[in-house]
């Protein structure tokens, strides 16, 4: 089984839509989930973090998280073809704080 | 411009050959990573230096040697590597707090390694 699980698309939505993008991961003892966007050629960067049960909202980002079925999402509200990327999941664990991504979500907006 | 720098951005080797690559990071912090980015497959820590301590080593095979002469450069030494090695290798960065990563890790562009 592998410890954070991604579908890798890729998602196609059209402009203005919402994309949904999911994430599951198998470590309970899980605190922290973070999500990075990378751009075809570049580097991973940090987008969104979250704690907590529930929303986070960031401008047209949204992270959700439930713990109970260890589940985590982010949603981008108006997509724009600017963002049309890899998303890319990751999950902090108990050892050392370290990260273990997903494969990643490819993104494509198209006009 | 990023924080992070990497080079060389590209290199190709022969089995034989040992090289090695460079990472600099201007941020000012205190731990720093490999990763292996190879495609259809999520990105595999190799290795953690923290205050210039290895502090993980992921099981990576030993013709992989990471040297950490400072809290701000980073090494990947390498030598007689297989075909399977080819991948984009990345160098992060990070700032612990208590011990602890913030889980914020600030990438560099990447060195793409061809092994032939």
């Amino acid at each position: 089984q592998k410890e954070v699980e991604q579908n890798s698309g890729p998602l196609s939505v059209p402009e203005g839509a919402i994309a949904s993008l999911n994430c599951t991961y198998s470590d309970r003892g899980s605190q922290s989930f973070f999500w990075y966007r990378q751009y075809s050629g570049k580097s991973p960067e940090l987008i969104m973090f979250i704690y907590s049960n529930g929303d986070k909202e960031d401008g047209r980002f949204t992270a959700q998280l439930n713990k109970a079925s260890q589940y985590v999402s982010l949603l981008i509200r108006d997509s724009q073809p600017s963002d049309s990327a890899t998303y890319l999941c990751a999950v902090r664990g108990t050892s050392y704080g370290k990260l273990t991504f997903g494969q990643g979500t490819i993104l494509t907006v198209h006009p | 411009e990023t924080g992070v720098t990497q080079t060389p951005r590209h290199l190709v080797m022969g089995m034989t050959n040992k090289k090695s690559l460079k990472c600099e990071q201007h941020l000012g912090h205190n731990a720093m990573y490999w990763y292996k980015q190879s495609a259809k497959k999520p990105l595999e820590l190799m290795f953690v230096y923290s205050l210039e301590e290895r502090v993980e080593n992921n099981s990576v095979p030993s013709r992989f040697s990471p040297e950490c002469p400072n809290s701000s450069h980073l090494f990947l030494h390498l030598h007689t590597l297989q075909p399977e090695d080819s991948a984009l290798y990345l160098c992060a960065s990070s700032q612990e707090i208590l011990g602890m990563n913030t889980g914020e890790l600030f990438f560099g562009e990447g060195s793409r390694l061809t092994v032939l």
